[in-house]
């Protein structure tokens, strides 16, 4: 149980472009979901917290307008990388989580712009 | 402030011998504490988590973690490694809150001798 889907597990895309990524539970209804970003051979860092029906609550330093949070269902959050650049090329990470307080993640996606 | 330090970066263990990878956290209360494992390119597994009672816990993969609260520590444990048990090794833990944010350690990489 508490699978989460992570779609796509790659991108590669042009400098300038937009970048969505979707983030589902399959099993279970999530009330939060979070985004994170991995740098090479470190530990995440928390972007942001979605919830679903409200606004997203992005962590400090993290940019709003550009990367855009949708959690308009309690199986799916998207994440949004506006006009992407190459210093957003990183591993993104989603997690979902329920009533209790584990979090369970998706596979992440692979952002390489070039 | 708040944080997870996972003292080893890096540890190598014959396939077969026993392991343990430690975890300390600095938090004001007791955490809700957590073990994660990641494969390379993929997104984190839940091994087992800590929130009350029995302060020894059992997860998948024969894994097994002790909460010591006077030691602020919750090491990671395995009487005999094998050689899929190579991964990155994440320590964790949220405090109060309904959104349960997670704090992560910078990880622990196992790398495992034939």
């Amino acid at each position: 149980g508490a699978v989460v889907s992570q779609h796509p597990s790659r991108v590669i895309c042009k400098s300038g472009t937009s970048v969505k990524i979707e983030c589902r539970s399959l099993d279970f209804q999530a009330t939060t979901m979070f985004w994170y970003r991995q740098f090479p051979k470190q530990s995440l860092m928390l972007m942001a917290t979605s919830n679903e029906g409200s606004k997203a609550t992005y962590e400090q330093g993290v940019e709003k307008d550009k990367f855009l949070i949708n959690h308009a269902s309690l199986t799916l959050s998207t994440l949004t990388v506006t006009s992407a650049h190459p210093e957003d090329s990183s591993f993104y990470i989603c997690s979902a989580i329920t009533g209790g307080r584990a979090q369970h993640f998706g596979d992440g996606t692979r952002l390489s712009i070039l | 402030a708040q944080s997870v330090t996972q003292p080893d970066i890096h540890i190598t263990v014959s396939e077969g011998a026993s392991l343990e990878l430690r975890c300390n956290y600095s938090y004001g209360a007791t955490p809700y504490l957590f073990w994660y494992v990641q494969s390379p390119g993929q997104g984190l597994q839940l091994l087992l988590k800590y929130f009350s009672g029995d302060t020894l816990v059992q997860g998948i993969k024969g894994f097994e973690a002790e909460f010591k609260r006077s030691q602020s520590s919750f090491n990671l444990r395995k009487p005999s490694v094998h050689w899929s048990d190579a991964a990155e090794y994440f320590c964790a833990f949220t405090g109060g809150g309904s959104q349960g944010n997670l704090i992560f350690g910078k990880g622990t990489k196992l790398s495992v001798k034939p």
